[in-house]
């Protein structure tokens, strides 16, 4: 069974930082591209970020590039999402997704990021 | 990168059918065939219902279906459920190695 479980999320002040973890199981990170996704309160889903296949390709939504990083840990078969001048607009829930083609076919619960001083 | 556009909210009775819509430009809904729609339950996440507009993952029922005319997307929801009300999103391909939500839709069953 394909699980994802995000973690690394909190309260962090504007400009502030943090490094989001999504930790896979019941498949092979290597083998598929993977994508950040938040939710800010009662809005709608908003693409952050995908990382390819093979690891090379990283892509950012305008709203966050140049401040957040993809990454992943094959051994640790773990998808990560560097956030930096972080911005009371970041504040949201994220996700973390398997794809599947051009589609998420299977999503994590989520960590909260709370953006305030 | 704009959001695709839905309805804020849709209702329907137990057994009517209803459609959500999606509507986008040419350079996302309308130039791929790569749209999806996605069901949120109440502080749950997001489940995948519909891939390539019209295809059903396995274990989904057949009374949901997806479909594309133009720069619209739809997901139609027929012999409606009580456990059907959810929010739903639509999501599209924008070229680019882009993809754009929809603003999610809120469907009650009356």
């Amino acid at each position: 069974e394909v699980q994802l479980l995000e973690s690394g999320g909190g309260l962090v002040q504007p400009g502030g930082s943090l490094r989001l973890s999504c930790a896979a199981s019941g498949f092979t990170l290597k083998n598929y591209a993977m994508r950040w996704v938040r939710q800010a309160p009662g809005k709608g889903l908003e693409w952050v970020s995908t990382i390819s296949v093979d690891g090379a390709g990283t892509y950012y939504a305008d709203s966050v590039k140049g401040r957040f990083t993809i990454s992943r840990d094959i051994s640790k078969n773990s998808l990560y999402l560097q956030l930096n001048t972080l911005r009371a607009e970041d504040t949201a829930l994220y996700y973390c997704a398997k794809t599947s083609g051009d589609s998420f076919d299977s999503w994590g619960q989520g960590t909260l990021v709370t953006v305030s001083s | 990168q704009s959001a695709l556009t839905q309805p804020r909210s849709v209702s329907g009775s137990p057994g009517q059918s209803v459609t959500i819509s999606c509507t986008g430009t040419s350079r996302d809904v309308g130039g791929y065939k790569y749209v999806s729609w996605y069901q949120q339950l109440p502080g749950k996440a997001p489940k995948l219902m519909i891939f390539d507009v019209t295809e059903r993952p396995s274990g989904v029922p057949d009374r949901f279906s997806g479909s594309k005319s133009g720069n619209t997307a739809s997901l139609t929801i027929s012999g409606l459920q009580a456990e059907d009300e959810a929010d739903y999103h639509c999501c599209s391909y924008a070229g680019n190695y882009i993809w754009v939500f929809g603003g999610g839709t809120k469907l009650t069953v009356l």
